[in-house]
């Protein structure tokens, strides 16, 4: 099973809302990733988990606050956020951050109002 | 610092014709080398990678990829297309030491016409 899911598929927030993303795996990877993408644009790197353990921060604004309860879960919290913030959200895994390939959830598209 | 060109953001093809979608990367030391694919509203899905060995890799869906070090290349290929695979194709590229950051390339549109 290589399969990351994400869920919500789609979320629509004002700028004063809170909501949280979350992503989960069961292929017991220890590396966890949050990306966006606009539109017609690769993925950008956010954050990177290591072993629960946040190990990469992009220069990521805090109003985006990500969070790994456990080694299966992934969870981005949005607070404050503008409507520049509006993108398709992925998730993906890996066995290590010292491996090979990246596997990625469907994403969450976030429309901020 | 890596980098990772797809000069093609467009390649339109019909069906059942081959296409290729280049790929060219630069790095100074020994790196992995991936192709995504991207269908509308979806995630990203590995088609292929080449983390060592054989240069000539196969992928799902039908598709391979040619790994030229002296090139610096790593074009995908599929020999027949479908309109199934009109998507967005993304490759991408990590070291081969140290933290696997994956840097993209823009993308590659494939167009599958009848």
């Amino acid at each position: 099973d290589t399969e990351v899911t994400q869920t919500p598929k789609h979320l629509v927030m004002g700028m004063t809302n809170k909501k949280s993303l979350k992503c989960e795996q069961h292929m017991g990877h220890r590396a966890m990733y949050w990306y966006k993408q606009k539109a017609k644009k690769p993925p950008e790197l956010m954050f990177v988990y290591s072993y629960e353990k946040l190990s990469i921060n992009e220069s990521v604004p805090s109003r985006f606050s990500p969070e790994c309860p456990n080694s299966s879960l992934l969870n981005l919290h949005l607070h404050a956020l503008q409507p520049e913030d509006s993108a398709l959200y992925l998730c993906a895994s890996s066995q290590a951050v010292r491996a090979g390939e990246q596997y990625f959830g469907p994403g969450t598209r976030l429309t901020v109002t | 610092a890596q980098s990772v060109t797809q000069l093609d953001s467009q390649v339109p093809v019909f069906e059942e014709a081959p296409v290729e979608l280049r790929c060219n990367y630069s790095s100074s030391v020994s790196v992995y080398l991936f192709w995504y694919v991207q269908y509308p509203n979806q995630g990203l899905q590995l088609l292929l990678k080449y983390l060592s060995g054989s240069t000539l890799v196969k992928g799902i869906n039908g598709f391979e990829a040619e790994f030229n070090k002296s090139q610096t290349s790593f074009h995908l290929r599929k020999p027949s297309v479908h309109i199934s695979d009109t998507a967005e194709y993304f490759c991408a590229v990590s070291e081969g030491t140290g933290f696997q950051k994956l840097v993209f390339g823009t993308g590659t549109r494939l167009l599958v016409s009848p």
